[in-house]
Parts: structure tokens; sequence; C-alpha cells
């Protein structure tokens, strides 16, 4: 267990419809990832926070939004959802240091349908 | 911007057999690389990490990688492989984003197949 926690596990929704996943990180931790894992692009990095500010920021498209809250915990917002955003989001955490690992919850599911 | 190559998309190996996962890095500046290990339906997994010092790098699971600045490689080994270590083992590196954060660039992963 990392000690990473997602939610939900699975989630299938419609085309054009909007999801928040959730994610709480490892006590401690001030900075939280967001990537995203699909069949043909890989794993790709969303964004990250640090203590409520955004910090770096990837391939995220313009329909997805984040946010890391005081109590640390992050959600990633997902909106005017497509077939192409099925894939496997996950949630890491780290401590904040450029130098430490980062820890990954198991991931949400997403399908789009 | 900091990159990694995973040139094999699969990898076959024999229970008790070495086993080596290669990956090569681009970076400008120290590189600060990484290898994780994700097994079906996890996240993934930290193995190691090599910052700075030894280039013989060791981790979990009896993993190591040996780090070597002139061909830019940072091949994960292991000198018996398990069935067990059966995953999808992915290379990252360390980048800094625009707004000084850090993000971990991931390679698109080797699978290795470790057959009894």
């Amino acid at each position: 267990d990392s000690g990473v926690t997602q939610t939900p596990k699975h989630l299938i929704t419609a085309t054009g419809q909007r999801v928040t996943l959730r994610c709480s990180p490892r006590s401690g931790d001030l900075s939280v990832y967001w990537y995203q894992q699909s069949l043909d692009q890989g794993l790709q990095f969303l964004i990250q926070y640090y203590n409520g500010e955004e910090r770096a920021k990837g391939n995220i498209l313009e329909r997805f939004s984040a946010q890391q809250f005081p109590d640390l915990h992050s959600e990633l917002n997902l909106s005017s959802l497509e077939l192409g955003d099925s894939a496997l989001y996950f949630c890491a955490s780290s401590a904040g240091g450029n130098l430490g690992e980062a820890f990954f919850g198991q991931g949400t599911r997403l399908t789009v349908v | 911007a900091q990159s990694v190559a995973q040139p094999e998309d699969q990898v076959n190996v024999a229970e008790g057999n070495p086993l080596t996962v290669k990956c090569t890095y681009s970076v400008s500046g120290n590189p600060y690389l990484f290898w994780y290990v994700q097994y079906p339906n996890r996240g993934l997994q930290f193995l190691l990490k090599y910052i700075t010092g030894d280039n013989l790098v060791k981790g979990s699971y009896g993993f190591e990688a040996e780090f070597n600045k002139s061909q830019t490689s940072f091949h994960l080994k292991k000198p018996s492989a398990l069935v067990s270590d059966s995953a999808l083992y992915f290379c990252a590196v360390r980048d800094i984003g625009d707004t000084g954060g850090f993000k971990t660039i991931f390679g698109a992963g080797t699978r290795l197949f470790v057959k009894a």
C-alpha cells in the first residue's frame, strides 16, 4: 500500500459529461501529481500541485482542471468528455523535494461511452 | 526538455537467468533517473533512483541499475529473474516545469515476461 488513495476506482460515464476524480496523498506529502495512462499515449504527466499551488503543467487539455485543497487532497475535473478520454488516471504524491520518488495510487479507470 | 527512451517494447527471459531492461536518457544538466514497476491493475511502484554518486544503484526486490554517463544509459538489471518479476517497467527522469515545479517524465515502458 503506497498510502495514496484514489476514488473512485472505476467510473463509467457518457460523452459530454463531467467527472471529478479525487486523490488523498500520503500523510505529510505536499506535492501531488496527476498522470493519464492510455494504450496509445503511454503515461502522460498532466499537472503538479505543491501545497495548494500549481507548480508544473504537462499535456493537460483545457477541458481538464485540477486543484489542491488546504488539507492537501486534490481533485482532477474532466469535462465535455470524449471517447478518447477513456484511460487510467493516476495520482502520485511526494514529499516535495526534487530528488524524491513519487508514490502512486491505484488509479481511477475512466470509461467514456 | 528531459526525456528517456526505452528501446524494447518487450523483454523475454527464462526464470533464473539474468535480466536487463534498457533505458537511455537525454538531459541538460545533471540527470535524476528513476525506475518504476507496474503490476497488472496496480499503480506504479518505485524501484530505485540515481541522483549522484555510485554508478551502480541498488533497489527493491533485488533490482539494480547501472548509470553510464558516456553512453547516457541507465539500464535496469537483476542477476536471477523470477516469474513474479513479470510486469511493466518504466524508466523516468525528473524535469523542472516552467514555474519551478517538478515533474517526472516516463518512458514508454517495457513489458518483461519471465518464463518458468
